[in-house]
């Protein structure tokens, strides 16, 4: 069964850090591309970051230049490095693959088709 | 970056009924497009990619249609576990975008 478990989450200060991590069974995470996607309280889905199957890492906007999204081939394993972290960071993370999917007219196209639980990670001041 | 919009926010119906969700990208993403359902305190789960390729094991009463910058998901005859809140993503670039969903509710 493919099957991703977040952990890491918890309760933070402003300007802390904490790390996230996402760990895989069932599929191989340098194979793959493996997202992180969080939701604040009561509001919709934001893509946080990207590390692709050759390594190639993006963020968005939010969070660029405090988060790191990385990978342990051995432990099969996605993290996420959370930096100065700010009380708009409060959400749910969820690690997801972004995995390439056959079109039913032919073609490749990517979905998010298999996700972790999540993880709440709640920053206070 | 492309902004995706969807409509309606919110959305009431009944057992039965067939409900149309439409999602509006702010440039060409030809077909790469992919719906989402998510129930409360439970992950997303993919229902279609490539605009109207269904996902394996999603119920065939979901539907989508659409390319270029409109799209549609369409649920006929809703079953009770469908009410749900329902997410259009773009895959034609990154950032992968999100709509920022539809609730549909019991009516």
């Amino acid at each position: 069964e493919v099957q991703l478990v977040e952990s890491g989450g918890g309760l933070i200060q402003v300007g802390g850090s904490l790390r996230l991590s996402c760990a895989a069974s069932g599929l191989i995470v340098s194979g793959t591309y493996m997202t992180w996607v969080r939701q604040a309280p009561g509001k919709g889905l934001d893509w946080v970051s990207i590390i692709y199957s050759g390594g190639t890492t993006l963020y968005a906007d939010s969070v660029k230049g405090r988060f790191t999204i990385s990978r342990d081939i051995l432990k099969n394993a996605v993290y996420l490095q959370m930096n100065t972290l700010r009380a708009e960071d409060t959400a749910v993370y969820y690690c997801a693959r972004d995995s390439a999917l056959s079109g039913f007219y032919g073609g490749t196209y990517y979905g998010f088709d298999v996700w972790g639980q999540g993880t709440t990670v709640t920053v206070s001041s | 970056d492309i902004q995706m919009t969807q409509s309606p926010s919110s959305l009431s119906a009944s057992v039965g009924d067939r409900v149309t969700i439409t999602c509006r990208a702010s440039q060409s993403i030809t077909i790469y497009l992919n719906w989402y359902q998510q129930k409360p305190g439970k992950a997303p789960n993919l229902l279609i990619y490539a605009a109207s390729s269904l996902q394996s094991g999603v119920p065939s009463r979901f539907s989508g249609s659409g390319s270029g910058t409109d799209f549609t998901l369409t649920i006929n005859s809703l079953q009770p576990e469908d009410f749900a809140t329902y997410y259009c993503q773009q895959s034609y670039s990154t950032p992968r975008t999100f709509g920022q969903g539809t609730k549909l509710e019991m009516k």
